[in-house]
This record gives structure tokens, C-alpha cells and sequence, in this order.
């Protein structure tokens, strides 16, 4: 399964955009780049998820380059409710049971 | 009402005991897991059960069980606890053959062994 690589922490002032890149050199040709959030003490939440070029919901956007190696998670104008943990996976179409949660990327929204 | 309802939310008990950490959901979703966080660790997966007869081990099952009561059900059984078994255990579904592949948690249990 493919490993992520993402920054253990960032800060960034309220009202910011922030981009929260990620690197998955091995993904493989049927996974899928999903995003989580969680707050403490709360389980994960699910943001987006993609599978190439670029994808936007009410929360988030994802872009991946063509070669799929990595992707960055933008995060539009952030709020200080916005500070939580980012986990970036690498998700094959099959499911979960082999998916790793690493430490992800903790974010600090700043006032 | 929460989709992934889990009980009890918070645990203490000692060394030796047996504990089960439940789990809920009205999603009607085939696939249940059981995961653990430790601070500032992610989660690791202990069980997964993709329907009531499926129940295969995670990357971290010694020291535990589980049941799948029912497909809406799916309990978590520490046989004999250890302190080292303190930490945030989240259970969550997902459903199958969906595009978007989503996991939805539950709000977690937290459990101290002493």
C-alpha cells in the first residue's frame, strides 16, 4: 500500500488560505487521495476525496497532478475552528482494511 | 441521532478485567471496524468486519475480540485488560461499491486501564 508523507504541523492566520501538500509516491493505479479531519477527542471526519485533477466540495479542494504522486488540500479563508488534525490517505478502491492513519498534519489557526 | 453511536464513552477499570466497548450504527452499512488512538499517534485498525459472517484481524488484534452481533452491530471485548490497552478507541462504518469510499466514525470511548 502506498505510504503519505505530509507535514507534521502548520500555522496559519485566520481568514488564509491554507494548502496542505502531500506525497504518495507508490499509489497505485486504482487508489484514491481522501482527506480527514479531526478534532480532539472526536473521531475523524471525512472532507474529500479524488482521483485526479481537481476536485471542490463546500469544505475543501484537492488538486492532484497528472503523475498522481502527490496532492495538496486547500483549505479556503480558515477560521479558528479550522485547527484540527489533517489526515491524508491513500484509499484503494476495495476499501479500508488496509488503509494506515498516520500522524497526519496538525494545523493551528492563528486569530 | 448520531449515524455511529458508541458505548460506554468513557471507561476506567482495572488490570485483568473483562471490558466490551459497543458499537451502533443506523447507516446500514456492511462494513464495521475498530480502531485505537493513542496521543499524538494516528489511528490503527484492530479489526474489520465487512458483513455479519466476515470478522478478520487488523494490524494491532492481540489482546483483543470482537463480535458482529448483527449488521448494525459490532462489539469490541478486551479479555483480560492491560494498561498498556489505555487509549481512544473508535469504531466506524463504511458502505460498499460506492465512488466515494467514506468512513464515518463514531465519537469514540475513551478507556483507562489501571
Amino acid at each position: 500500500l502506498a505510504k503519505t508523507t505530509q507535514p507534521i504541523s502548520m500555522d496559519s492566520y485566520e481568514g488564509q488560505e491554507v494548502n496542505i501538500t502531500c506525497s504518495h509516491n507508490n499509489i497505485a493505479t486504482n487508489d484514491y487521495i481522501t482527506w480527514y479531519q479531526q478534532f480532539p477527542s472526536q473521531g475523524p471526519r471525512f472532507i474529500i476525496q479524488g482521483y485526479k485533477t481537481k476536485v471542490t466540495n463546500e469544505v475543501a479542494s484537492l488538486f492532484i497532478p497528472a503523475d498522481r504522486k502527490s496532492s495538496t488540500l486547500s483549505l479556503p479563508r480558515v477560521s479558528l475552528s479550522d485547527t484540527a488534525v489533517y489526515y491524508c490517505l491513500v484509499v484503494p478502491s476495495g476499501g479500508y482494511q488496509k488503509v494506515t492513519f498516520g500522524i497526519g498534519t496538525k494545523l493551528q489557526v492563528i486569530p | 441521532d448520531a449515524d455511529v453511536t458508541q458505548t460506554p464513552r468513557n471507561r476506567i477499570t482495572k488490570t485483568g478485567k473483562r471490558i466490551m466497548l459497543e458499537c451502533s450504527q443506523t447507516k446500514g452499512h456492511d462494513r464495521m471496524y475498530w480502531y485505537r488512538q493513542d496521543p499524538g499517534l494516528g489511528l490503527r485498525l484492530i479489526y474489520y468486519s465487512f458483513d455479519v459472517k466476515d470478522i478478520n484481524k487488523g494490524e494491532i488484534s492481540d489482546g483483543y475480540s470482537v463480535s458482529r452481533q448483527a449488521q448494525a452491530k459490532f462489539s469490541l471485548s478486551l479479555e483480560s485488560a492491560i494498561p498498556n490497552q489505555t487509549a481512544l478507541y473508535f469504531c466506524a462504518t463504511s458502505d460498499r461499491g460506492t465512488y466515494y469510499n467514506e468512513q464515518f466514525f463514531g465519537p469514540g470511548t475513551r478507556l483507562t486501564v489501571l
